[in-house]
């Protein structure tokens, strides 16, 4: 069964309204969270590496202010999309790293779409 | 910087005929790489990993594949391919801590 449970799977939201994203470590305590964004017909792009307790590390050109992470919880890192746009669009998948097994397990993604 | 590149968006194979998925890689050191696989509303699966011991790689549900450090090559292959081995898979490199770079994604099709 998976390790890394991310909701919603799929979301349709208005222009100018915010989202937000849950990943979870099911069973195991993910200090390290990892968040990226596929674009049809392109590779998973890292977005940022969420960190429990600390401030996430953006990748360089991804807004931080724009796309809040919040890891607040060894189980729990949550992306929130602000004000999104219809570039905003995307597939969304988290990752967790289970440090005890030295593996990272990836969530089923979640496909957003704004109008 | 690392790189991947997936040289075919989709492949078509027909059940119990064998599988190759191609991956060229760029790397400035040794590289770790891996393969994933992704369902249709599943999570990314770990296929199998390369980190310099072994050139030929065994991964889960009969999948191998082999670094070739002089065509700069890791190759995804199976002898016969299953109706439930479509699906989506990413040849991947490692750049960083834990960060990893994907390649755009083979979808394979297998037909009966």
């Amino acid at each position: 069964g998976a390790v890394v449970s991310q909701h919603p799977s799929w979301v349709i939201c208005k222009s100018g309204t915010s989202v937000k994203i849950e990943c979870r470590s099911l069973d195991f305590q993910a200090t390290t969270m990892f968040w990226y964004r596929q674009f049809p017909k392109q590779s998973l792009m890292l977005m940022a590496t969420s960190n429990e307790g600390s401030k996430a590390t953006y990748e360089q050109g991804v807004e931080k202010d724009k796309f809040l992470i919040n890891h607040a919880s060894l189980t729990l890192s949550t992306l929130t999309v602000t004000s999104a746009h219809p570039e905003d669009s995307s597939f969304y998948i988290c990752s967790a790293l289970d440090r005890g097994r030295e593996k990272l397990f990836f969530g089923s993604g979640t496909q957003l779409s704004v109008l | 910087a690392q790189s991947v590149t997936q040289l075919d968006s989709h492949v078509s194979v027909s059940e119990g005929t064998p599988v190759l998925l191609r991956c060229n890689y760029s790397s400035s050191y040794s590289p770790s790489l891996f393969w994933y696989v992704q369902h249709p509303n599943k999570g990314l699966q770990l296929l199998l990993k390369y980190t310099s011991a072994a050139t030929l790689v065994k991964g889960i549900n009969g999948f191998e594949a082999e670094f070739k450090k002089s065509e700069t090559s890791f190759h995804l292959t199976k002898p016969s391919a299953h109706m439930s081995d479509a699906a989506e898979y990413f040849c991947v490199v490692q750049a960083g801590f834990q960060k990893l770079v994907f390649g755009t994604g083979t979808r394979l099709l297998v037909s009966p």
